[in-house]
């Protein structure tokens, strides 16, 4: 069935950089589209960017714009997500989804991963 | 970039009851808008997507409708497992974004 992974928690200090995957399976990766969103402890989800599988290419809110690069790597079917100078306010769960293949809609959800920025 | 709103930010309701919750977006969006459901520490599920299409596997007491810049989801008849919180989503030009979510509860 169709599946995304995610790896593990994280655990960063402020200035740092974490990298994010998400492992597909069960569906064409190369025919997809992967979004990444986050969100913090009891707050709303947040739309960080994604990325058009097959051709590479990327677009991103503006307020990540500077400090995130979504990449993908089609011979393992992962999806990553790094976000650089991290501070405290990221600290939240970041999630990456696939859309459906008919529409605009994230039909398939990772787990999740938690990214703990501390110093 | 477009901005969505959600009202209400939260409601209360009975067993039964019909839920209503209204996304706008600050800009034409066609039937770009998609509505998702979350429950606590859970990643969201799609439930509609293109406005009005309900995704396979469904419950049909969900629906959507609109277009333009104003977007309505609708509960028919809410049950227990329907506590969660909804949010809306547009694309647009390339980009997504999320509405602040409804938040629903059991009276």
């Amino acid at each position: 069935q169709m599946q995304l992974v995610q790896s593990g928690p994280e655990v960063k200090k402020p200035g740092t950089s974490v990298k994010v995957s998400c492992k597909a399976s069960g569906f064409s990766f190369t025919s997809s589209a992967m979004q990444w969103v986050r969100q913090a402890r009891g707050q709303r989800l947040e739309w960080i960017g994604w990325i058009v599988v097959g051709s590479g290419n990327t677009n991103y809110a503006q307020k990540f714009q500077k400090r995130v690069t979504i990449t993908r790597d089609m011979s393992t079917s992962t999806a990553y997500m790094e976000l650089s100078s991290l501070r405290s306010e990221d600290t939240a769960v970041y999630y990456c989804a696939a859309l459906s293949g008919y529409s605009y809609g994230y039909k398939y959800w990772g787990q999740g991963t938690l990214v703990t920025v501390s110093s | 970039d477009i901005q969505m709103t959600q009202s209400p930010s939260s409601l209360s309701a009975s067993v039964g009851d019909r839920v209503t919750i209204t996304c706008q977006a600050s800009q034409d969006i066609t039937n770009y808008l998609n509505w998702y459901q979350q429950k606590p520490g859970k990643a969201p599920k799609l439930l509609i997507y293109d406005a009005s299409n309900v995704e396979t596997g469904v419950p049909s007491r969900f629906s959507g409708s609109g277009s333009g810049t104003d977007f309505t989801f609708t509960i028919s008849s809410l049950q227990p497992e329907d506590i969660a919180t909804y949010y809306c989503q547009q694309y647009d030009n390339l980009l997504f974004t999320f509405g602040p979510g409804t938040k629903v509860e059991i009276k």
